[in-house]
């Protein structure tokens, strides 16, 4: 099975950055998903890593460290629209290859 | 239009009574999910499809049958109602990609609140 953790809930100010951590361990590494998901809404996907490194788009950049089990999604410049939770998703090698949830981080940027 | 769409949107219903939640995608996607949130439990996975005759258990498939009638409909069913499948139901689409696993993001419709009392 796999075990992700991410904090439950983050504050930040608007015009700051925020760093959302995630670490997992599962058996056999096959990418990682991060999905943004407002109250009531659809998550919808913002970044994919398989590989070592740092991948940025925009405001938003999400780091991978396999050999640490972790990741963590960058936002910068927030914005109060930012405010949602941010939903780690780990899939593993072998099997379905369906990724696991964790159970979200809620960031709450305010003025 | 959206490319996943559920219906109902909300629905409140009885315990005991029989339900059925719809879901329609036109990206053409042959994998299709069915997902269930909660209050800090996050997204737990209750059926998956990978093609039409292709058809398994999630993490919490007890209490839920799925039928993929076709490659774009996956609908999902509550033979018997009880008051802890309260929850917002998510249906999913992903594409393999051509490289076959891919990348396989997942891409999901505007949910269902579903309410038994």
């Amino acid at each position: 099975g796999q075990n992700i953790d991410q904090p439950t809930e983050m504050t930040a100010t608007e015009g700051a950055i925020v760093q959302i951590n995630c670490t997992y361990q599962t058996s056999g590494f096959n990418g990682l998903f991060w999905y943004q998901q407002h109250a009531g809404e659809a998550p919808t996907f913002l970044s994919y890593n398989v590989l070592d490194g740092l991948e940025e788009k925009g405001r938003f950049s999400s780091f991978l460290s396999r050999s640490k089990g972790y990741s963590y999604l960058l936002l910068k410049e927030l914005q109060m629209k930012d405010s949602a939770s941010y939903l780690c998703a780990v899939r593993a090698s072998g099997g379905s290859y369906i990724p696991t949830f964790g159970r979200g981080t809620s960031l709450i940027v305010h003025p | 239009d959206a490319d996943v769409t559920q219906t109902p949107r909300n629905r409140i219903t009885k315990t005991g009574k029989r339900i059925m939640l719809e879901c329609s995608q036109t990206k053409g996607h042959d994998r299709m999910y069915w997902y269930r949130q909660d209050p800090g439990l996050g997204l737990r996975l209750i059926y998956y499809s990978f093609d039409v005759k292709d058809i398994n258990k999630g993490e919490i498939s007890d209490g839920y049958s799925v039928s993929r009638q076709a490659q774009a409909k996956f609908s999902l069913s509550l033979e018997s109602a009880i008051p802890n499948q309260t929850a917002l139901y998510f249906c999913a689409t992903s594409d393999t990609g051509t490289s076959g696993v891919g990348t396989d993001t997942q891409y999901f419709g505007p949910g269902t609140r579903l309410t038994v009392l």
